[in-house]
């Protein structure tokens, strides 16, 4: 069964540092996301991409987030310099039609 | 805009006692509503959802929920739980118009032997 890879499952970063996260998304899929899980709390919608720019995106994506769909498969969120606040469980998901497939998961811990 | 409300925080239950995890919603357009279950340390899984037609959805695991427009719920079921079950879930809606989900602040579900 197709499905939503994200690398890596668990990233450290020191502040102030820019991280990368990666996502293959179902390969026939038009429609990607990115969602950000702070520990115990709601997830929470980032930013939406299709068509090669992004679609919508919310309060928290400021200028220090970006999304790049680099090579036709690969979707990465990029954090250009990190706070202690980003950390948090950072969820990709790509749709082909109404329903969301998320990926596992990169655990981002900024210390 | 758009909004989900997921009133109960965590739910304790004992294992083979039915449960139902409550969900509102408010939108000014027509909606799409899913549930979705989130197993420690793992990523979220769709249990099920409601584009259209039949109020009624059976989803993965022996869950359902129904879709009722005029209290604007969507509430999930289960007639008899399993240890397996203990979970986190989430409930979300999208529009027609839109292309994000928006989720609930999610439900606890906690099932003891």
């Amino acid at each position: 069964e197709p499905e939503v890879t994200q690398t890596p499952s668990h990233q450290v970063t020191q502040m102030g540092q820019e991280v990368i996260l990666r996502c293959v998304p179902i390969s026939n899929h038009l429609y990607f996301y990115w969602y950000r899980q702070i520990l115990g709390q709601k997830v929470e919608f980032l930013v939406s991409f299709y068509n090669n720019e992004i679609s919508e995106k919310s309060e928290i994506f400021d200028d220090q987030f970006s999304v790049e769909r680099p090579d036709g498969s690969n979707f990465t969120l990029k954090i250009r310099s990190t706070k202690l606040e980003d950390s948090a469980m950072y969820f990709c998901a790509s749709a082909g039609g109404t329903e969301a497939f998320f990926g596992q998961g990169t655990r981002l811990t900024v210390v | 805009a758009q909004s989900v409300t997921q009133l109960d925080s965590q739910v304790p239950v004992f294992e083979e006692a039915p449960v139902e995890l409550r969900c509102n919603y408010s939108s000014s357009v027509s909606v799409y509503l899913f549930w979705y279950v989130q197993y420690p340390n793992q990523g979220l899984q769709l249990l099920l959802k409601y584009l259209s037609g039949s109020t009624l959805v059976k989803g993965i695991n022996g869950f359902e929920a129904e879709f009722n427009k005029s209290q604007t719920s969507f509430h999930l079921r289960k007639p008899s739980v399993h240890i397996s079950d203990t979970a986190e879930y989430f409930c979300a809606v999208s529009d027609s118009d839109t292309d994000k989900l928006i989720f609930g602040t999610g439900t606890r579900l906690q099932v003891f032997p």
